[in-house]
């Protein structure tokens, strides 16, 4: 059952630390998105990469969010220093490059306190 | 104006209810529409895709493209408590990656 996966599923951690948020695409799909979710905002894209290249981070803070594909396994979205404020559900989204479909996983409940 | 706007609801149906969902949109050069569900403290399952206009079915839920007038609809037949989720509709430009979701609508089926 191809799905995407994303760990840690909860992360609650204080003001002031480093957050990692790990993303393992669908075998095959070489275009990850970050996404994060409020309620306030809805979903907001963060970053993309493909081919493992990063295509657009546009929308994350550049002086704590920094987004990484080390190889075609694996994405990374780290924070740091966290703030309250990056309180959210972080998403992960994949898709092939022979469709339009996207793919998410069952996202990272992040609390910074 | 937002890209996509999609009635936030909450909306309430009773069980065996026809429910129809609808996002309208501005951007012309989307071709490609989503339909997602999603479950409290879940991701978004992907439950509809169509490309360009026109309509199509899976089982009790069919999806309506209209791009003439900017309109995409989601129908859900016989609709169940199981149904009871979060319905995002979400649009994308050929070959752009810039996928544009709705607010999502909170729909409640009541058994």
């Amino acid at each position: 059952d191809a799905r995407v996966t994303q760990t840690p599923r909860h992360k609650v951690t204080e003001m002031g630390q480093e957050v990692t948020m790990r993303c393992q695409p669908i075998l095959g799909h070489n275009t990850v998105f970050w996404y994060r979710q409020t309620m306030m905002q809805g979903l907001e894209l963060l970053a993309y990469f493909r081919n493992r290249a990063p295509l657009d981070d546009s929308g994350m803070p550049k002086d704590r969010f920094s987004a990484e594909m080390p190889d075609a396994t694996l994405a990374t979205l780290k924070i740091q220093p966290s703030e309250p404020r990056d309180s959210a559900v972080y998403f992960c989204a994949t898709r092939s490059g022979t469709d339009e479909k996207l793919f998410f996983g069952s996202g990272t409940q992040l609390s910074v306190l | 104006q937002k890209e996509v706007e999609q009635d936030p609801g909450p909306l309430s149906v009773p069980e065996g209810a026809i429910v129809s969902l609808n996002c309208t949109y501005s951007n012309s050069a989307f071709q490609y529409f989503m339909w997602y569900r999603q479950y409290s403290r879940k991701g978004p399952e992907l439950l509809m895709y169509t490309y360009s206009s026109g309509n199509k079915e899976d089982g009790r839920f069919t999806a309506q493209v209209d791009k003439s007038s900017k309109y995409i609809s989601l129908f859900i037949r016989d609709s169940q408590p199981s149904d009871s989720a979060t319905y995002l509709c979400a649009m994308e430009g050929s070959g752009t990656y810039k996928y544009i979701f709705g607010t999502g609508t909170r729909l409640k089926v009541l058994a």
